[in-house]
């Protein structure tokens, strides 16, 4: 039972364009999201997070957004580079449980 | 301030025999988590560890097992290695493992079962 779903494997956009990448979630009780990037032969890197009280945060180029009645989060990157082309995880966690994280979509900024 | 450190970066191992990885937190962190990540099923949980206590456990036969020490570093192993056990394997520290803190992952190992 996949608790947090990101549909789409891969995203390709173009440099300077916004890439938008989702995720669904089924688990009502989750109450803190956040965003990982993975480069090749690298650990996942945090990139930005929101808790379940907010439906909006930025941080620079990125912006994550929730709505909780609809169960989904997306991660908007404006403008996108060249340098944010990697694997980008989204996350969700409630109380003590374990982070559960999504299966992934690779995106490519193409220059 | 050093990051987390896992060795080996990469193994190859046959059928049936077992693996020791290592994981060093990054200085103060004391909890660290086990993540298997594989194509097509992102990461999943193995377990995590705090103060030498293991806190949480994944889904995972009890094949995989693990310990951390009085220092924070954690190992985890896998006996009777199956051809599935292939994958990338990453550890991560935080200080507490609260609810809300980042965790800061390791470079990872990747683990090829012949």
């Amino acid at each position: 039972d996949q608790q947090v779903k990101q549909n789409s494997p891969s995203l390709s956009v173009q440099e300077g364009r916004i890439s938008i990448l989702n995720c669904d979630y089924t688990n009502s009780m989750f109450d803190y999201f956040l965003w990982y990037k993975k480069y090749p032969a690298e650990g996942p890197t945090f990139l930005i997070s929101i808790s379940s009280i907010k439906d909006k945060n930025e941080d620079g180029r990125f912006t994550v957004f929730l709505n909780k009645s609809a169960k989904h989060l997306s991660l908007h990157i404006v403008p996108s580079q060249p340098g944010d082309s990697a694997v980008y995880f989204c996350a969700a966690i409630t109380g003590n449980t374990p982070l559960v994280f999504g299966k992934g979509t690779r995106l490519s900024v193409i220059a | 301030k050093a990051g987390v450190t896992q060795t080996p970066r990469y193994l190859i191992k046959t059928r049936g025999q077992q693996v020791t990885l290592s994981c060093s937190p990054i200085s103060g962190h004391r909890s660290v988590s086990w993540y298997q990540q594989t194509p097509g099923q992102g990461l999943q949980f193995l377990f995590e560890y705090f103060s030498e206590t293991q806190r949480n456990k994944g889904n995972f036969p009890g094949r995989f097992s693990g310990r951390q020490f009085s220092n924070s570093r954690s190992e985890m192993n896998v006996s009777t290695l199956e051809l599935g056990d292939s994958a990338l394997y990453l550890c991560a520290s935080s200080q507490r493992g609260g609810a809300n803190e980042k965790l800061f992952f390791g470079s990872g190992t990747q683990l090829s079962v012949l």
